[in-house]
């Protein structure tokens, strides 16, 4: 069974440019979740999308946004790019939400490298 | 606020020493808590569940809601237990998952 498959692997981008990341969830989940993981800071929540439907956003500005498609694959734009949003990010897939032990499945991330 | 606090940025002990990495959380509802493990060049991944009450891998982790701790075990460390090790709440009714910054363990021969 694949696992959640994350594009591009790496990406470079001047500052003031747009980023776009894509993720495909492992078969059968419907939430997508974003994180990003800058150096020495952790993962940090950045979006949540369930069936489509954006569920939950971190303290991120609006310049980060994304959307989740009808076959539950999701893409994270970030605009007006800055240095700091260079980091590794993170897309993981989980299945039904309420479900008690509900777990999440990570990718292999995105680096983004802002310039 | 919801938090999750791992005091140590890199824990570092000898071959078939004991490990204890630390978690506390903050979080006035009821939690289901998770350690997630990344080892080199791997994706990040389920180690245990605090539901599951299981020992994967040696490692065990008991949740104490009266310390707010969801402590990560092991009694003997190997050498490829050496990763970075994250701490996860998972909110009730918002779901959401919140990661502490992780500590790195090194296992030294």
């Amino acid at each position: 069974e694949a696992g959640v498959t994350q594009s591009p692997t790496h990406l470079i981008k001047t500052r003031g440019q747009q980023a776009t990341l894509r993720c495909s969830p492992i078969s059968g989940h419907t939430s997508v979740y974003w994180y990003q993981q800058a150096l020495g800071l952790g993962l940090q929540f950045l979006l949540w999308y369930d069936e489509g439907e954006e569920r939950n956003r971190g303290n991120f500005p609006p310049r980060f946004s994304g959307r989740q498609f009808p076959n539950y694959s999701s893409e994270l734009n970030v605009n007006a790019l800055e240095l700091e949003d260079s980091a590794l990010y993170l897309c993981a897939s989980s299945g039904s939400v309420g479900a008690i032990g509900n777990t999440i499945y990570f990718g292999e991330g995105s680096w983004l490298t802002v310039v | 606020a919801q938090r999750v606090t791992q005091p140590e940025k890199l824990l570092s002990v000898f071959k078939g020493a004991p490990v204890e990495l630390k978690c506390n959380y903050s979080y006035s509802g009821s939690p289901e808590l998770f350690w997630y493990v990344q080892y080199s060049r791997q994706r990040l991944q389920l180690l245990l569940r605090h539901i599951s009450r299981e020992s994967i891998k040696g490692f065990t982790a008991d949740l104490n809601k009266g310390e707010t701790s969801f402590h990560l075990k092991k009694p003997f460390a190997q050498e490829e237990d050496s990763a970075m090790y994250y701490c996860a709440l998972r909110t009730s009714g918002t779901y959401k998952y919140i990661f502490g910054t992780g500590t790195r363990l090194k296992v030294l021969a």
